[in-house]
């Protein structure tokens, strides 16, 4: 059974850093990847996606890299602002979904 | 707009009587499915669907049904629900190719 670990649980860095957030997993076969952001009491919000073939994906501060062969993916926020406070998901995914417990977020003014 | 939408957002009921939280999606993805998130747990998929009339379990599927008569709606149903089912949960949608996932905004049920 995959298993999708996210280091590390909560994280507060000042206004402006740029920061990486990490995403193991175990198994490594086929897999895509998605990056969510959960605002308190919300859904979730898709970030970036990466397809089993690709290594990596950005948009606009937010880039995302997948290695399948060492089982990991790194979400890299550059710049960081208040608004990006919020909890960072990653999902591992085939015909199912493997989520992470996800990075606690805090970016202070 | 494309969108998820779960409906009731909150619900407290009580130990036993049946319930439904529905899902409709209006993106005409054939691939649906529903998580619960816990506490400490995170998410973890309850059923999934990859189309109509084909439904699979997921993690945790104990205690609940589906069903997936139309490509738009994917019901969770709890036909007796208990305390240990109080959480928060989601449905989602997407394309049958590895496409990105949307979820819809979430149910709080509390079963007292």
């Amino acid at each position: 059974k995959q298993e999708v670990t996210q280091i590390p649980a909560a994280l507060s860095v000042p206004e402006g850093e740029n920061l990486v957030l990490n995403c193991s997993f175990t198994d490594s076969a086929i897999y895509n990847l998605q990056w969510f952001r959960q605002d308190p009491g919300k859904g979730l919000t898709s970030l970036l996606l990466i397809q089993s073939s690709q290594r990596e994906q950005t948009s606009g501060r937010l880039n995302a890299s997948l290695d399948k062969s060492s089982g990991r993916s790194t979400l890299y926020i550059a710049a960081s602002q208040p608004g990006d406070s919020a909890t960072y998901l990653c999902a591992v995914f085939g015909n199912q979904f493997y989520f992470g417990t996800g990075t606690s977020l805090t970016v202070i003014p | 707009e494309a969108q998820v939408t779960q409906n009731p957002r909150y619900l407290i009921t009580v130990t036993g009587k049946k319930l439904t939280v529905t899902c409709s999606q209006n993106m005409n993805h054939e691939y649906m499915s529903w998580y619960r998130q816990d506490p400490g747990l995170g998410l973890r998929q309850i059923y999934y669907s990859m189309n109509v009339e084909v439904t699979d379990k997921g993690d945790v599927p104990e205690g609940y049904k589906v069903s997936r008569k139309e490509k738009r709606n994917f019901p969770l149903i709890l036909e007796s629900p208990s305390p240990n089912q109080t959480s928060l949960y989601f449905c989602a949608s997407r394309t049958v190719v590895d496409t990105e996932a949307f979820f819809g905004q979430g149910t709080r049920l509390t079963v007292v």
